[in-house]
């Protein structure tokens, strides 16, 4: 059975302040990862998506990395602004077309 | 390009009733999953429908039930509602022929409140 775990539960970082948002995953089967962001009551957008032979994918001020073999995708947001107090998301695709996802970040990023 | 639109955004419903929750995917995206999320248990999948055949299903009852039509909408109901119904449920589509490589696109989400 696939767990996603994502530590820490919340973060909460001063405004310019670079974030580490981590994923880790129990089977390495997997055939990508994405990572979400969700806004309170909101749906999830789609941040990024790194295919399961990629090591990793960036869009913008966002870069996320994927290391199958140990288990762990890492989320990096440069230069934190207050409008990416969200919570972030990831979730693996599995071999049987399901999305995992852990339970997420929840993140604060004071003015 | 239109998003994933859910129908109804809100809902409250009485214990014991019934309810059906609509999803019209991104035009041109043939799969549609659907999540559900609450607070102690963080999003659970609970099927997923691709041709109007459903490939996938989650470990919910038989309460739980879902179709979709020849445009690719799709629809989930909930029969006999429990409190414990109460939940955000999201809809995502999907390009399957795309597959592994698939990336999923959400909905804004139905929020049932059962009382």
């Amino acid at each position: 059975k696939q767990e996603v775990t994502q530590i820490p539960a919340a973060l909460s970082v001063p405004e310019g302040e670079n974030l580490v948002l981590n994923c880790s995953f129990t089977d390495s089967a997997i055939y990508n990862l994405q990572w979400f962001r969700q806004d309170p009551g909101k749906g999830l957008t789609s941040l990024l998506l790194i295919q399961s032979s990629q090591r990793e994918q960036t869009s913008g001020r966002l870069n996320a990395s994927l290391d199958k073999s140990s288990g762990r995708s890492t989320l990096y947001i440069a230069a934190s602004q207050p409008g990416d107090s969200a919570t972030y998301l990831c979730a693996v695709r599995r071999s049987d077309y399901k999305l995992s996802f852990g339970a997420g970040t929840t993140v604060t990023v004071r003015a | 390009k239109a998003g994933v639109t859910q129908t109804p955004r809100y809902l409250i419903k009485t214990r014991g009733q019934q309810v059906t929750l609509s999803c019209s995917p991104i035009s041109g995206h043939r799969s549609v999953s659907w999540y559900q999320q609450t607070p102690g248990q963080g999003l659970q999948f609970l099927f997923e429908y691709f041709s109007e055949t459903q490939r996938n299903k989650g470990n919910f009852p038989g309460r739980f039930s879902g179709r979709q039509f020849s445009n690719s909408r799709s629809e989930m109901n909930v029969s006999t509602l429990e409190l414990g119904d109460s939940a955000l449920y999201l809809c995502a589509s999907s390009l399957p022929d795309t597959f592994p490589n698939t990336e999923a696109f959400f909905g804004q989400g139905t929020r049932l409140t059962v009382v």
